[in-house]
């Protein structure tokens, strides 16, 4: 059973601040980590999904890393925006399909 | 529009009644998965189909708990005799079946229905 830990579970910036978010996971096993954006009343929306150790993906001003050796990936937000206010959901996939979330990083952007 | 889609939005509900949700996956996608997120917790699994087929079931689902996909087209998750512990947001997801060893499963998700046992 893999265990999932994000951190911080929420968060408040100022718009235009850095921020960035951390998803551990158990390394072994490993197959795919996805990681998900999820606004209120909407479908979580998927961000990126990664698979080699060293992986580093972007999307406008989001970012991530991926460490399959340590076990732990890293979202990163440039400037941020209040339209960025989601929680951020990572789900290590052991190649079973059977995603296992983490309980997530909620983050306010406050204009 | 073409994503996943899940009815009813919003369930209300008292204790020991019914409830059936369905869910309607982007239609080329041959696999569906249902998720139950409850407060302060991530998704966790529930199912999980391949085409009509259900190939995995969750500890967590109970026998109270029935899902169906007849057609390998859309899916119906239903609770009997609720109780307030089943209160929670029930995702469905779907994902296409690729080629090759690339196949990386990413799931499309629906915007789920949230259950409120009174």
């Amino acid at each position: 059973i893999l265990n999932v830990e994000q951190s911080p579970q929420s968060l408040h910036v100022q718009e235009g601040d850095s921020t960035n978010f951390t998803c551990s996971f158990p390394s072994s096993n490993f197959y795919a980590l996805h990681w998900y954006r999820w606004e209120t009343a909407k479908s979580p929306e998927a961000l990126f999904v990664m698979t080699l150790n060293g992986d580093e993906k972007k999307k406008g001003r989001i970012s991530a890393t991926l460490n399959t050796k340590e076990g732990y990936s890293y979202l990163y937000i440039k400037g941020s925006q209040p339209e960025d206010s989601a929680t951020y959901l990572c789900a290590p996939d052991p190649g079973t399909y059977k995603y296992i979330f983490g309980t997530g990083t909620r983050l306010k952007v406050l204009a | 529009d073409t994503g996943v889609s899940q009815d009813p939005r919003h369930k209300i509900t008292k204790r020991g009644q019914n409830v059936t949700f369905r869910c309607d996956p982007i239609s080329e996608h041959n696999r569906l998965y249902w998720y139950r997120q409850t407060l302060g917790q991530g998704p966790e699994f529930l199912t999980y189909f391949q085409n009509e087929a259900q190939l995995e079931k969750s500890r967590l689902l109970s026998d109270r708990f029935s899902a169906e996909r007849p057609k390998g087209s859309f899916s119906t998750l239903e609770i009997q005799r609720t109780e307030q512990g089943d209160s929670a947001m029930y995702l469905c997801a779907s994902s296409p079946r690729t080629s090759g060893r690339a196949d990386l499963g990413e799931q499309f998700f629906g915007p789920g229905t949230r259950l409120t046992v009174l």
